[in-house]
């Protein structure tokens, strides 16, 4: 089984329409991550957490919530979708720096994306 | 802000070429830097990293030097394979106040390998 997955794989949907986009982790990390994919625009980082009761907005944060519900799931919710939220969205995890210290280089771990159409 | 610039693609190569893609970055203090690999239909996956300048990150053929005098991380295999049909992105990690642990991409690099 895959150690990150995300429901649904692909959506399509209307303008006002409030969708959901799941993430669960079996890999035991503390921090997941939401991105969306445009062409010619790489990963864009949506919202972060860094544990259960830690949630931060990315650099595209305006649009989009999130819920962590539990250590493994991590929910994206868009309240009223339009179409330039259209794009590919991946869910990613890493580990937590060993003992507290700040280490940047923690590798992050994606799920398959949902690729999700807003007519 | 901390920002990774990729070289224009899409590239196309035959099998066997040489390949480069060049990656540069912008960012205050010594991050970590690493490339990743979106093979088609999949999610992102680590190909390699370094932390620290003059590190070498290799993985099945591909390399990458941590310059800082150059601000650069660029990414070369000596011989691609239909396989390595792929999109690369470049990507840095920095430790330093709010943005520890958070990645910054670049736009990604589309390479098709002919035959």
């Amino acid at each position: 089984d895959a150690d990150v997955t995300q429901t649904p794989r692909n959506r399509i949907t209307k303008t006002g329409k409030r969708i959901m986009l799941e993430c669960s982790q079996t890999k035991g990390h503390d921090r997941m991550y939401w991105y969306r994919q445009d062409p010619g625009l790489g990963l864009r980082l949506i919202y972060y957490s860094f544990d259960v009761k830690d949630i931060n907005k990315g650099e595209i944060s305006d649009g989009y919530s999130v819920s962590r519900q539990a250590q493994a799931k991590f929910s994206l919710s868009l309240e009223s979708a339009i179409p330039n939220q259209t794009a590919l969205y991946f869910c990613a995890t890493s580990d937590t720096p060993e003992g507290g210290s700040i280490s940047s280089y923690n590798e992050q771990f994606f799920g398959p994306g949902t690729r999700l159409t807003v007519l | 802000g901390d920002s990774v610039t990729q070289m224009e693609g899409p590239v196309t190569l035959s099998e066997e070429a040489f390949l480069t893609i060049n990656c540069t970055y912008t960012a205050t203090g010594y991050p970590s830097l690493f490339w990743y690999v979106q093979y088609p239909g999949e999610g992102l996956q680590l190909l390699l990293k370094a932390t620290k300048a003059d590190d070498k990150g290799s993985n099945k053929g591909f390399e990458a030097t941590y310059r800082k005098e150059t601000t650069s991380f660029h990414l070369e295999k000596g011989s691609v394979q239909v396989s390595d049909s792929a999109v690369y992105f470049c990507a840095l990690s920095w430790a330093g106040g709010t943005s520890y642990g958070k990645l910054t991409f670049g736009q990604g690099t589309i390479l098709t390998v002919h035959p």
